[in-house]
């Protein structure tokens, strides 16, 4: 069984305020680690494919690292704002193509 | 270029009527997937392939068959709804290396 574990499980901050999230999932049989952004009643949208250990993804405001060895991924959104509130999803695609998600955690931003 | 295709967007069905959830890729991808989307418990999947003749089970595969005959096509079927298998369903292709691309989801109710 392939255990992707996302922590917190929800997280509510103020307009301008720093987050992080946290994905764990196994160390073996490791192909790549996939972050998403998902809105109610949407399909999940890709943030950051990462691959390699020490793996390191910017887009605007929203980076994302990886730590292959130890099994985890850190998500950072620096300044939140309120249209950035929505669920975040890790994903660990391992070498035989199984595609595993996390519970994901729910960010809620208010003004 | 319509990326993946899934349908349909909405059903309602019996308890013990089957049905088919049709999904269709035009990218050429490999790797196939299905996810049902349940409150407080992120994406977990169905049943998996890798390619054209080879499918394999995911983390709640009972209740749900597959086949995939095309790499185009990876259709899911339930022999007998019940309704524990009321949800939202996902199909997605994953471009390795890159992301995962979803369908629009279909909302099953099972009464």
């Amino acid at each position: 069984i392939l255990n992707v574990e996302q922590s917190p499980q929800s997280l509510h901050v103020q307009e301008g305020d720093s987050t992080n999230f946290t994905c764990s999932f196994p160390s073996s049989n490791f192909y790549a680690l996939h972050w998403y952004r998902w809105e109610t009643a949407k399909s999940p949208e890709a943030l950051f494919v990462m691959t390699l250990n020490g793996d390191e993804k910017k887009k605007g405001r929203i980076s994302a690292t990886l730590n292959t060895k130890e099994g985890y991924s850190y998500l950072y959104i620096k300044g939140s704002q309120p249209e950035d509130s929505a669920t975040y999803l890790c994903a660990f695609l391992n070498q035989g193509g199984k595609l595993i998600f996390g519970q994901g955690t729910e960010l809620s931003v208010k003004p | 270029n319509a990326g993946v295709t899934q349908t349909p967007k909405f059903q309602v069905l019996k308890t013990g009527q089957s049905m088919t959830l049709q999904c269709a890729q035009d990218m050429n991808h490999e790797y196939m997937s299905w996810y049902r989307q349940d409150p407080g418990m992120g994406l977990r999947l169905i049943h998996y392939s890798v390619g054209a003749g080879i499918t394999d089970q995911g983390e709640v595969p009972n209740g749900y068959n597959v086949s995939r005959s095309t790499t185009e096509d990876f259709p899911l079927r339930l022999l007998s709804a019940a309704p524990s298998q009321t949800s939202v369903y996902f199909c997605a292709s994953v471009g390795v290396p890159t992301e995962a691309f979803f369908g629009q989801g279909t909302r099953l109710t099972v009464v």
